[in-house]
């Protein structure tokens, strides 16, 4: 089955450091990713996406993120973290399928902890 | 720019009473998406409608069931409340007319906190 893991429940980060976020997927193809970012009682900020193409994808405040096929991962970067980047980040997953709307896989959420 | 809203904001309903939640679009999108995201958890896609026709379908309960206007909107009816639907829900969309991969890309409104007790 098609899934999509974050092994990290919590990463703690001082500000200033650079950050990491990892994520890995299991499907046959290439997937379509996603990384969201929720505030606590927030909705669902969309962060960058992957499709196809260039491996290395820019989004918003900063954060970039890496396919890697051999490595079935999608991980979120950050080159210098701020107070604000504190909340919970959600790698999701989907197939490709040529059109509809199909719904999104999420993994579990990296909770990320910025520290003074 | 406009984004995708939700009403109500929040909901408090008795076990066994009904819901209706409602979600309007980003103008021009015509794909619509509900989640649920429990307490601590990652959200549970439940399902989807494209130009009023139920498009995709995941882990929705059959005591709830959901419908797509012809002015896009969508709205989530949840019967007989369990204790256990309280939760976050919220709604997606995205265009499936715009052309190339701007479909693929959700836009989630605030949700909809509903407790049941």
């Amino acid at each position: 089955a098609q899934s999509v893991t974050q092994p990290d429940i919590h990463i703690t980060v001082s500000e200033g450091a650079s950050l990491e976020l990892r994520c890995n997927y299991s499907y046959g193809a290439t997937p379509y990713l996603f990384w969201y970012v929720q505030s606590p009682g927030q909705g669902l900020q969309l962060l960058l996406k992957y499709f196809s193409g260039d491996t290395l994808v820019q989004g918003i405040k900063g954060f970039e993120a890496e396919f890697k096929r051999s490595q079935s991962s999608f991980n979120l970067r950050k080159p210098s973290v701020h107070w604000s980047d504190a909340a919970e980040y959600f790698c999701a997953f989907r197939m490709y399928s040529g059109g509809g709307a199909d719904g999104l896989t999420f993994g579990k959420g990296t909770h990320l902890i910025i520290q003074p | 720019a406009a984004g995708v809203i939700q009403s109500p904001r929040h909901l408090i309903k008795e076990k066994r009473e009904t819901a209706t939640l409602k979600c309007y679009p980003i103008p021009r999108h015509d794909t619509v998406y509900w989640y649920q995201q429990g307490p601590g958890q990652d959200p549970q896609f439940l399902i989807s409608f494209y130009e009023k026709m139920q498009s995709d379908k995941g882990s929705i309960p059959d005591r709830f069931s959901a419908q797509q206007f012809s002015d896009y909107h969508s709205e989530l009816n949840m019967s007989s409340l369990e204790l256990g639907d309280s939760a976050l829900y919220f709604c997606a969309s995205s265009s499936q007319s715009v052309g190339g991969l701007s479909w693929e890309t959700q836009y989630f409104g605030p949700g909809t906190r509903l407790l049941v007790l």
